[in-house]
């Protein structure tokens, strides 16, 4: 079964500082990547998503997710954080079903705090 | 930017009572879903519901929960016998397709069972 974990729980950082937000995934398969974000009050956004093609994909509002095949990985980035940054990040991992439907695997959540 | 949306926000329920939580997805989009979420935990698959009939379900989507679509529009999941352990926040989300298409979700509907 598919897994992802996302290692930091909770992220304090002040603006302008440099955000790395670490996601791993276990899946033997082709996998399709995404990182939402839920502002606070909000309903879970998408970031950015990997199905094929450059590892390296940019997203909304400056971010960017690099695709490490070899290390199960796809970490979330960003140079310079924002005030308006201040949100949870969940990485998510889809395999398709049987039925070839997409099933969204999450992890955990890395609640982010940016201090203005 | 077109939304799926979800009533009502916040429902308070006794245990064993029936709860209907309520999805209007966006309008083109023909695969629906429902996820949750336990305070603290991870986002969870429900179950995935397509031309009128659930296409996957998971572990979680036993005998107590059923999803229907009434009408064009509406997408609702039942509970109908709520537990303790139900409290959650329930989130719907469509996509206008398979493999390859964004899934778009609503922002939840936190269920509190006392």
């Amino acid at each position: 079964a598919q897994s992802v974990s996302q290692h930091n729980h909770h992220v304090i950082l002040s603006e302008a500082a440099s955000l790395e937000l670490g996601c791993n995934y276990s899946y033997g398969g082709t996998v399709n990547l995404f990182w939402y974000v839920q502002y606070p009050g909000q309903h879970l956004q998408l970031l950015l998503k990997y199905f094929s093609g450059d590892p390296l994909v940019k997203g909304i509002k400056g971010f960017e997710a690099e695709f490490i095949k070899s290390k199960f990985s796809f970490n979330l980035r960003k140079p310079s954080v924002q005030w308006s940054d201040t949100a949870e990040y969940f990485c998510a991992v889809s395999a398709p079903m049987n039925t070839g439907f997409q099933k969204l695997v999450f992890g955990t959540g890395t609640r982010l705090l940016v201090s203005p | 930017e077109p939304e799926v949306t979800q009533t009502p926000s916040h429902q308070v329920t006794q245990m064993g009572q029936e709860v209907i939580l309520r999805c209007v997805p966006i309008s083109n989009h023909l695969y629906f879903y429902w996820y949750r979420q336990i305070l603290g935990q991870k986002v969870e698959f429900l179950v995935s519901f397509y031309n009128n009939e659930i296409s996957e379900k998971s572990e979680i989507f036993d005998d107590q929960f059923s999803v229907e679509r009434p009408d064009g529009s509406n997408f609702t999941l039942k509970i109908r016998s709520t537990k303790l352990e139900d409290s959650a926040m329930y989130f719907c989300a469509s996509s206008v397709g398979l493999s390859g298409n964004t899934i778009y979700f609503g922002e939840g509907s936190w269920l509190t069972v006392v």
